[in-house]
């Protein structure tokens, strides 16, 4: 069992659909995060949250929607998708300001978008 | 410019002998850390080891150590004694400056069959 809970595992969803992914850390963490994983490419980081407030979005189509309600919980509310959007949604927290910055993960949310 | 490589796409090694994956990076920055994560097949990043731009030393984890050439600006791992249970993906990353939020930038990842 991981520090971090993704939910759900496997997402099939049409492009008109609205969806959302959860994640929820058990850590104590004050910072969490989305990255995107694509087929042959590498992670990309979609969105930072500090302490539930956005400190990053790395240019992110609206489609995507994050929410920070407080710091153990992130969702990630999917609208209008594109069939390119079908990837590993990887949540992950850490402690911010540390001496290491590492970041603890989730096992993921695999989407498939028809 | 990618800022983390990995040039190699996939190994196989011998179940019990070492085996050494690439890594090099770019950054300006003179303080960063670098990571090395393992996904298995359920999804899960994995940490394994880091390294700081500061550390005079090698970070050795276990049967995990790190190669940092920090003129060279490679941060190799090393798995020695490989086992069955290694057969993942490993990706180097890279955290630059001291910013909140550590972030983390990828490389593409390196996809290790272990061999009985």
């Amino acid at each position: 069992e991981t520090g971090v809970t993704q939910t759900p595992r496997h997402l099939v969803m049409g492009m008109t659909n609205k969806k959302s992914l959860k994640c929820e850390q058990h850590l104590g963490h004050n910072a969490m995060y989305w990255y995107k994983q694509s087929a042959k490419k590498p992670l990309e980081l979609m969105f930072v949250y500090n302490f539930k407030e956005q400190t990053e979005n790395n240019s992110v189509p609206s489609r995507f929607s994050p929410e920070c309600p407080n710091s153990s919980h992130l969702f990630l509310h999917l609208h209008t998708l594109q069939p390119e959007d079908s990837a590993l949604y990887l949540c992950a927290s850490s402690q911010g300001r540390t001496n290491t910055g590492e970041l603890f993960f989730g096992e993921g949310s695999r989407l498939t978008v028809l | 410019a990618q800022k983390i490589t990995q040039t190699q796409p996939g190994m196989f090694v011998q179940e019990k002998e070492a085996v050494t994956l690439d890594c090099t990076y770019d950054t300006s920055d003179q303080s960063y850390g670098l990571f090395w994560y393992k996904q298995p097949s359920s999804g899960e990043m994995i940490f394994l080891i880091y390294q700081g731009s500061y550390d005079e030393q090698n970070a050795t984890e276990g049967r995990y150590s790190l190669n940092f050439q920090k003129a060279r600006k490679s941060a190799n791992l090393v798995i020695s004694a490989s086992q069955l249970g290694d057969s993942a993906m490993y990706f180097c990353a890279m955290r630059e400056g001291q910013a909140a939020g550590n972030k983390l930038t990828f490389g593409g990842g390196t996809r290790v069959l272990v061999k009985p």
